[in-house]
């Protein structure tokens, strides 16, 4: 079963932040946290990971906390086009299977 | 970036046939890649771990003589659907680990199977 818990579903509005939140508070020390998303009827998508500290790139930023407990993913110009899917997950390795969990299904609306 | 193909990506078949799916990494190398299954507004169901060279290691409660699978190269592996069903109809999903430091992996588009 997947360790992560993730809100069912979120509403944000055209152009504004979309801050997804997640609670992995079994995570392990060597267990990265990763998200991807899935946009209806396609394969998932990766967007970002993280292991301790904060990350970003030219889609997301990642913000995990200190105890490593939560994170939360930001999407800072959510568009239509991030309506999806979106999956937290641990990952403790490249080739270790990975179990997803209901995710968080974010519509955003014009 | 890394990409992963998967053929066909819909097909309808009779029940009591069997249908093929392919899954091949197009620019990179996988020993191992997964194969999902995902029904209408489910998540995905990790099915079976594909290895290449030795015989693929299912999840509880996937039957294997009913999901073959064959990872025959570094670069594709097949699932074949045996006996279909109209039960076994769903959307299915491969990925494979790039094996880079990143500890991504990269799903295809996935496969739309409808058995009538």
């Amino acid at each position: 079963d997947a360790k992560t818990t993730q809100p069912t579903s979120m509403d944000c509005a055209e152009g504004r932040a979309a801050n997804l939140p997640c609670n992995h508070s079994t995570i392990s020390g060597n267990e990265y946290v990763y998200w991807y998303r899935q946009i209806h009827s396609q394969g998932p998508q990766y967007i970002i990971h993280g292991l301790k500290n904060n990350e970003t790139n030219e889609m997301a930023s990642l913000i995990i906390t200190e105890d490593r407990k939560s994170s939360t993913l930001i999407l800072p110009h959510a568009t239509l086009r991030d309506t999806a899917v979106y999956y937290c997950i641990e990952v403790r390795a490249s080739y270790d299977k990975v179990i997803f969990g209901p995710g968080t299904s974010l519509s955003v609306i014009p | 970036g890394a990409v992963v193909s998967q053929h066909p990506s819909w097909v309808i078949c009779k029940s009591g046939t069997s249908v093929k799916i392919e899954c091949r990494s197009l620019d990179f190398q996988a020993t191992t890649m997964f194969w999902y299954r995902q029904f209408p507004k489910q998540s995905l169901m990790l099915m079976a771990t594909s290895n290449e060279g030795s015989k693929a290691t299912y999840e509880q409660g996937v039957e294997k003589d009913k999901f073959l699978i064959n990872h025959a190269s570094l670069t594709l592996s097949t699932l074949t659907v045996t006996s279909a069903h109209p039960e076994d109809s769903s959307f299915y999903i491969c990925s494979a680990p790039t094996g880079d430091l990143s500890y991504e992996q990269y799903f295809g588009p996935g496969t739309r199977l409808t058995v009538t």
